[in-house]
C-alpha cells in the first residue's frame, strides 16, 4: 500500500501526558498537512509543510502543540500536557506540488481521560 | 476565505443518482471546486475537482455553473457503500500563496436499499 500511513491509529492517555503521532506520506509527496477533526465536524487546519519547512500554523496549533518535519519525508506532531479537549482525530494529508490535491491517512484518534 | 453551503443531509435510494449541490457564491477565479467524501471513522477520500469546465471520472461527475458560483456533485449509480459524509471544499490561498482547504460540515449522504 503506496498510501498516507498514521502510526498509532488510536491512543488513549492520561490528561497531563504527552503523545506523539507520526504520518508516513505519499512518497515523493512533497507537500505534508495536518488536520484536526471532532466529532460532527469537518477537518480543522493545523499546519503545512513543503519539504521540511513548516509554512503555516494555524491559531489551533496551541504552543503546547508542535510538528516537525527534518528529512522532508516522515512528520511527526506532538502534544504536551495534553488536555481533555485535545481528544480528536488527527488527519495527515500530503500532496505532490503540482496540484492541490491532498490524499489523507486514516487518522489517529486521540483520547484524554 | 471562500466558503461553501451544503444541506446537512441527504437521502438517495440504492441504484438511483445522487446529486448533491453545493454553493460558493464567493469563489475566486483561480480557486478550484474539490469534493471529498468520509465514510465513518475513516480519512477523507478525494474524489474529484474542478476549475470552470464539467470533469467526470470513474467515481464521480462534477457540474460547475457557468457563474462559478456553485457544483453539484453527481453519483450517478448510488450504492450502499456511498453512505458517507461529502465535503464540497474550495481550495484557499493565502497572502503568502500557501495553499489549504476549508472545510465545511458537509452533506452526510444516506443511500437505502
Amino acid at each position: 500500500d503506496t498510501g498516507v500511513s498514521q502510526d498509532p491509529r488510536h491512543k488513549i492517555t492520561k490528561r497531563g501526558q504527552n503523545v506523539t503521532f507520526r504520518c508516513d506520506p505519499i512518497s515523493e509527496h512533497n507537500r505534508l498537512y495536518w488536520y484536526r477533526q471532532t466529532l460532527g465536524q469537518g477537518p480543522e487546519f493545523l499546519t503545512y509543510f513543503q519539504n521540511e519547512a513548516q509554512l503555516e500554523k494555524s491559531r489551533l496549533l496551541s504552543d503546547r502543540f508542535s510538528a516537525e518535519r527534518p528529512k522532508g519525508s516522515f512528520s511527526t506532531l506532538e502534544i504536551q500536557r495534553t488536555e481533555q479537549g485535545d481528544s480528536a482525530m488527527y488527519l495527515c494529508a500530503s500532496s505532490p506540488d503540482n496540484t492541490d490535491t491532498q490524499y489523507f491517512g486514516p487518522g489517529t484518534r486521540l483520547t484524554v481521560l | 476565505d471562500a466558503k461553501t453551503t451544503q444541506p446537512p443531509s441527504m437521502d438517495c435510494a440504492e441504484g438511483r443518482a445522487a446529486n448533491l449541490p453545493c454553493n460558493h457564491s464567493t469563489i475566486s477565479g483561480n480557486e478550484y471546486v474539490y469534493w471529498y467524501r468520509q465514510i465513518h471513522s475513516q480519512g477523507p477520500q478525494y474524489i474529484i475537482h474542478g476549475l470552470k469546465n464539467n470533469e467526470t471520472n470513474e467515481m464521480a461527475s462534477l457540474i460547475i455553473t457557468e457563474d462559478r458560483k456553485s457544483s453539484t456533485l453527481i453519483l450517478p449509480h448510488a450504492t450502499l457503500r456511498d453512505t458517507a459524509v461529502y465535503y464540497c471544499i474550495v481550495s484557499h490561498y493565502n497572502a503568502g500563496n500557501n495553499r489549504k482547504l476549508i472545510w465545511g460540515l458537509g452533506t452526510s449522504l444516506a443511500v437505502n436499499p
